[in-house]
């Protein structure tokens, strides 16, 4: 079935640095929806995208639709201990009724 | 108030017993979904309901009967429970059946740790 893979899996940074993760696929995907999901709960919406080229923002979160329709891309500016976390892209190609997730990124912040 | 709002949190049982997770969504949303999350924290869909009509059934053992008694409210029943069942599971509501009207994408509950030993 359609996978979605996310890069890198797991990255440790330190408070204030800026962090950039990925999402890819084999197919091509009308909207692309990015997650964040802490530690015993459930995943929590970031930013949701409808357009190829589409570039948006959320404080310090800007996630963009890739040209190709086939990856996103989300970047966190000025990272803090709070933005750990595990992100996931979840996408949805036309004729299809569910979202696929991507398999996530673990980041974990350095103080 | 929670939004989607799960129950139990944590469930531990033993192998061969039949439980149920019950899950409520107040935000008026037409279409709500079960979501298991295995140990690598891969996130897979198992059914969707929309206005109590089934529109997603995953490839997932019968043991497994979702039951919408109303669109605010979607169950899970696991019949002979088996080992590989523990996992994360998790509702999701949204407010139409693409999870693309407006800027909502899927609301999701807190999850229920199902522990079978």
């Amino acid at each position: 079935g359609q996978q979605l893979n996310q890069s890198p899996q797991s990255m440790f940074i330190q408070e204030g640095e800026d962090v950039s993760m990925n999402c890819t696929s084999s197919s091509i995907f009308n909207t692309w929806l990015w997650y964040k999901q802490d530690p015993g709960e459930g995943p929590v919406l970031l930013i949701a995208l409808y357009k190829a080229g589409e570039l948006t923002s959320n404080g310090r979160l800007t996630a963009q639709f890739g040209i190709t329709r086939k990856d996103s891309f989300l970047n966190i500016s000025a990272s803090i201990p709070s933005d750990v976390g595990i992100y996931f892209c979840a996408g949805l190609s036309s004729g299809t009724y569910k979202y696929i997730f991507g398999t996530g990124t673990r980041l974990k912040v350095l103080a | 108030d929670t939004a989607v709002s799960q129950t139990p949190k944590y469930l531990v049982t033993q192998m061969g017993n039949d439980k149920s997770i019950k899950c409520e969504q107040n935000l008026g949303h037409d279409t709500m979904y079960w979501y298991k999350q295995d140990s690598k924290k891969f996130l897979k869909i198992m059914f969707s309901y929309n206005n109590k009509e089934l529109i997603i059934n995953e490839t997932v053992p019968n043991r497994f009967s979702p039951k919408s008694p109303d669109k605010a409210h979607l169950n899970l029943h696991i019949n002979s429970l088996e080992l590989g069942d523990s996992a994360v599971y998790f509702c999701a509501s949204s407010q139409d059946f693409l999870g693309v009207q407006g800027n909502y994408g899927y609301t999701f509950g807190s999850g229920t740790r199902l522990t079978v030993v």
